[in-house]
């Protein structure tokens, strides 16, 4: 069984256009991120939830918006894409908060035309 | 806010002999520090931790020291195989939050691609 899922694994859209990521964890966990990975391979957090709370927002521009519905599920939507929005784009689970092992998703590779 | 600085950005090694990154952090509160290992196209994966209350751990071929008072942390790879090959990433996270749950984020370092050649 798959720990930590994500929808799509691929997307390519033009700029301007409005798409979202899914992602699913089945471990129980009670808390989940948004990880942006760069060309450069670079990662970085973009949010955290804890048991649906948004808990982290590092400064990320407003047409990224998570959702999390239930402790299980945290979805990214993103208007207006942009150029500078090509990247692999990471989810994650952990148990209780940061200081915990975080299981990544498979990753969706996004890219902008 | 942390600041994680890893080194080298890369690394090549014959099998069979050892592999060592360094890195350095900027917040004396960090008191939690991971290393991912990501194969090719493929997601992170934690490979081994260390809390600050330690100063070493080891599991098999692979260790990782602590120094706090100098903050920075290594990772010992030995015996290196060719599926060693891959990026390399260390983090550092510190607790801000009371209770059981620790609300603060992990800031990775740069990554290192280690290569193992045959």
């Amino acid at each position: 069984d798959t720990a930590v899922s994500q929808t799509p694994k691929y997307l390519v859209t033009q700029m301007g256009n409005d798409k979202s990521i899914k992602c699913e964890q089945n471990l129980g966990h009670d808390t989940m991120y948004w990880y942006k990975q760069d060309s450069k391979k670079f990662l970085k957090i973009m949010f955290s939830y804890n048991n649906k709370e948004l808990i982290i927002n590092e400064t990320v521009p407003n047409r990224f918006s998570p959702k999390s519905p239930d402790k299980a599920h945290l979805n990214l939507h993103i208007n207006s894409l942009e150029l500078g929005d090509s990247a692999v784009y990471f989810c994650a689970s952990s148990l209780a908060g940061v200081s915990y092992e975080q299981y990544f998703g498979p990753g969706t590779r996004l890219t902008v035309t | 806010g942390e600041n994680v600085e890893q080194h080298p950005s890369t690394l090549s090694v014959q099998e069979g002999d050892s592999a060592v990154i360094k890195c350095t952090y900027s917040d004396s509160a960090s008191n939690y520090f991971p290393w991912y290992k990501q194969e090719l196209g493929k997601r992170p994966q934690l490979i081994i931790d260390i809390r600050s209350n330690v100063g070493e751990k080891k599991d098999q071929r692979i260790a990782v020291t602590l120094n706090k008072t100098a903050k920075h942390f290594s990772l010992h790879i030995t015996e290196t195989q060719p599926e060693d090959s891959a990026v390399y990433f260390c983090a550092a996270s510190r607790r801000a939050g009371g209770g059981g749950t620790s609300y603060g984020k992990l800031t990775f370092g740069q990554g290192t691609i280690l290569t193992v050649h045959p």
